[in-house]
């Protein structure tokens, strides 16, 4: 079964510091996101991405998010500066919009 | 998007089969209801989606009333590792608004007990 994969599993940083967080999609799905879920707390959409560009973000997803494809397999999240409050579990899921998404196994950030 | 409203938490026992309930009154005519599971640490994970009657699949079964405005996951015979929470989601094809993308709820937490 295809699988969408993420790396890495678990980040620690420091506070102020940037992280990326790399996915690498189905490769026949064309839409790709971003989740977040913060301990005990909801799934919270931060970002949608399809055709090389953003689609639709939330409120979480400010000017110290960014997401990119840099090639035809990776899909990454940078955090410019990290902040205490961006500790959270980060999953990548990616669509075709017929089938269901699919998520990852998700990594845990925790910035400290 | 059509809110959705679930139990917040079901027990179980193992061999049981367990039937979880959500409402969706302001359910769209182009809205699909979608269900995930999702295990501790891990992510959502697709389990069932249909739009209305009866929808079944080899983990699954999806009951949906002539007024879609409610719906049933029914899991048969549950094991201790259909421990999870259960979300239900409304929206296009995917389980998502207009944009697709998905909003979850606080889910309903299935614990089964042995």
């Amino acid at each position: 079964e295809p699988e969408v994969t993420q790396t890495p599993s678990h980040q620690v940083t420091q506070m102020g510091q940037e992280v990326i967080l790399r996915c690498v999609p189905i490769s026949n799905h064309l839409y790709f996101y971003w989740y977040r879920q913060i301990l005990g707390q909801k799934v919270e959409f931060l970002v949608s991405f399809y055709n090389n560009e953003i689609s639709e973000k939330s409120e979480i997803f400010d000017d110290q998010f960014s997401v990119e494809r840099p090639d035809g397999s990776n899909f990454t999240l940078k955090i410019r500066s990290t902040k205490l409050e961006d500790s959270a579990m980060y999953f990548c899921a990616s669509s075709d919009r017929g089938l269901g998404y699919t998520f990852g196994s998700g990594t845990r950030l925790t910035v400290v | 998007l059509a809110k959705t409203t679930q139990p917040i938490s079901m027990d179980s026992y193992e061999g049981q089969e367990v039937n979880i309930t959500c409402s969706h009154n302001n359910i769209a005519t182009n809205d699909y209801i979608t269900w995930y599971q999702q295990f501790p640490s891990q992510g959502p994970r697709f389990i069932i989606q249909g739009y209305k009657t009866k929808v079944t699949n080899e983990v699954a079964s999806l009951f949906i009333p002539a007024d879609r405005k409610s719906s049933t996951l029914s899991l048969p015979r549950v094991s201790l590792s259909d421990t999870a929470v259960y979300y239900c989601l409304v929206g296009d094809m995917g389980g998502g608004g207009s944009q697709g993308n998905l909003i979850f709820g606080k889910g309903t937490k299935l614990s089964v007990k042995p």
